[in-house]
């Protein structure tokens, strides 16, 4: 079984540029969560999906951060424009969304952003 | 809003040596997953604990949630290097809203 694929894996971007990242969850996942972690730290939410509606948005910074899930299968979540504060690692996961309190996450690769 | 505290932040030991990390919410947990990111990897999970005063075990590894659902731990027996990571709590919360700790690094000396 495939498990979450994320792209691309690094991407280096000058201040106010946008940025984009992909995110396929593992297949039959209907729940699709988007972190951001910087060094040293725990992940943090941005945005957690069921099936493609955003149920969990409080801590996306929404001024430049946008995402979307249009047919409950992969996701982009986008920075316009980015600013150096938003190197950081961009994870994206999933879990089976059968039982939403106590699923487990399935985490992908990982972005690494680097804002110049 | 709730809030998972986990210490120490760094803990270095020498191999063979036991190790444990604590985990703390300010608000009563419906579960609490464990999970490791070895260095430059993304988190995987390790456990799940959802009964008050659980413990589960695996080989080395024991897990306890406590009975007021509010702390666990996790504790590592003899370790080896393979062992090497950061150790993350996910505090469950009764309105589904998941907090990761900000975990604990392991090193260990060989």
């Amino acid at each position: 079984e495939a498990g979450v694929v994320q792209s691309p894996r690094y991407k280096i971007i000058e201040k106010k540029q946008p940025v984009a990242f992909w995110c396929n969850p593992i297949s039959g996942h209907n729940t699709l969560y988007w972190y951001l972690q910087n060094l040293g730290q725990g992940p943090e939410l941005l945005i957690r999906y069921e099936n493609e509606e955003a149920v969990d948005d409080s801590q996306l910074p929404k001024d430049r951060f946008s995402a979307e899930r249009l047919k409950g299968v992969d996701s982009t979540l986008k920075i316009q424009p980015a600013e150096l504060g938003d190197s950081a690692v961009y994870l994206c996961a999933s879990s089976p969304g059968l039982r939403v309190r106590t699923d487990t996450q399935y985490f992908g690769p990982g972005t690494r952003l680097t804002v110049l | 809003g709730q809030q998972v505290m986990q210490i120490p932040q760094y803990q270095h030991v020498q191999e063979g040596e036991d190790f444990t990390t604590y985990c703390n919410s300010s608000t009563t947990l419906s579960n609490i997953q464990w999970y490791k990111q070895r260095p430059g990897g993304h988190p995987v999970f390790l456990i799940q604990l959802v009964k008050s005063g659980e413990v589960k075990k695996q080989k080395r590894l024991t897990f306890q949630f406590g009975e007021a659902k509010k702390n666990s731990s996790l504790h590592i027996t003899a370790t080896q290097t393979t062992d090497v990571g950061t150790y993350f709590c996910v505090g469950g919360g009764s309105n589904y809203k998941l907090t990761f700790g900000k975990g604990t690094l392991l090193t260990v000396n060989p």
